[in-house]
């Protein structure tokens, strides 16, 4: 079946550096989804891609679609405290009616 | 408010015990999932409801019921509860199924029910 890899599976970061969060999926994606969650809470919706090497920012975050579809990036740039959380990428295929989500990458920051 | 709500939210049982946990949501969403979330293995679908009286398996559904009598309750059974089954779990909604072109059908979590099974 359909397979989300996320990595790294942790992440530490000094507050003010940048860092980069992959998915990579097993199958050609119709597209993907980012979720943050917070400790303690639930996956709140950040982004959709849909288009071949679509990028899309969001202040500090910057979310990337492969050209061929199969993997997604999360860059954040400037990492604050409030960043702290788990990050999910979750992938639909083609004509597909359900998410697969990956493992996620759980984000710590260094004050 | 527009919400998901989940009950119970923590639930100790034994293992055979049947029990139900609730899911609502109050913004006329068709499509409605249940996830549960394990350690290193992120959110697995257990099941989904692209609406009244549709369900489909996802990816864990053994050891799992659902029903889709009203579109805005799905209610997940566990008929005979084991101990593998000790998890967090979630409810989603969104409007439409994931991927239905014209829109970004985000999904909507609920709270999160925490069920450790003896």
């Amino acid at each position: 079946g359909q397979q989300v890899m996320q990595i790294p599976q942790y992440q530490h970061v000094q507050e003010g550096e940048d860092f980069t969060t992959y998915c990579n999926s097993s199958t050609t994606l119709s597209n993907i989804q980012w979720y943050k969650q917070r400790p303690g809470g639930h996956p709140v919706f950040l982004i959709q891609l849909v288009k071949s090497g679509e990028v899309k920012k969001q202040k500090r975050l910057t979310f990337q679609f492969g050209e061929a579809k199969k993997n997604s990036s999360l860059h954040i740039t400037a990492t604050q405290t409030t960043d702290v959380g788990t990050y999910f990428c979750a992938g639909l295929k083609a004509a597909g009616n359900k998410l697969t989500f990956g493992g996620g990458t759980r984000v710590l920051v260094k004050p | 408010e527009a919400q998901v709500t989940q009950n119970p939210r923590y639930l100790i049982t034994v293992t055979g015990k049947k029990l139900t946990v609730t899911c609502s949501q109050n913004m006329n969403h068709e499509y409605m999932s249940w996830y549960r979330q394990d350690p290193g293995l992120g959110l697995r679908q257990i099941y989904y409801s692209m609406n009244v009286e549709v369900t489909d398996k996802g990816d864990v559904p053994e050891g799992y019921k659902v029903s889709r009598k009203e579109k805005r309750n799905f209610p997940l059974i566990l008929e005979s509860p084991s101990p593998n089954q000790t998890s967090l779990y979630f409810c989603a909604s969104s409007l439409k199924r994931p991927g239905l072109a014209g829109g970004s059908y985000e999904q909507y979590f609920g709270p999160g029910t925490r069920l450790t099974v003896t």
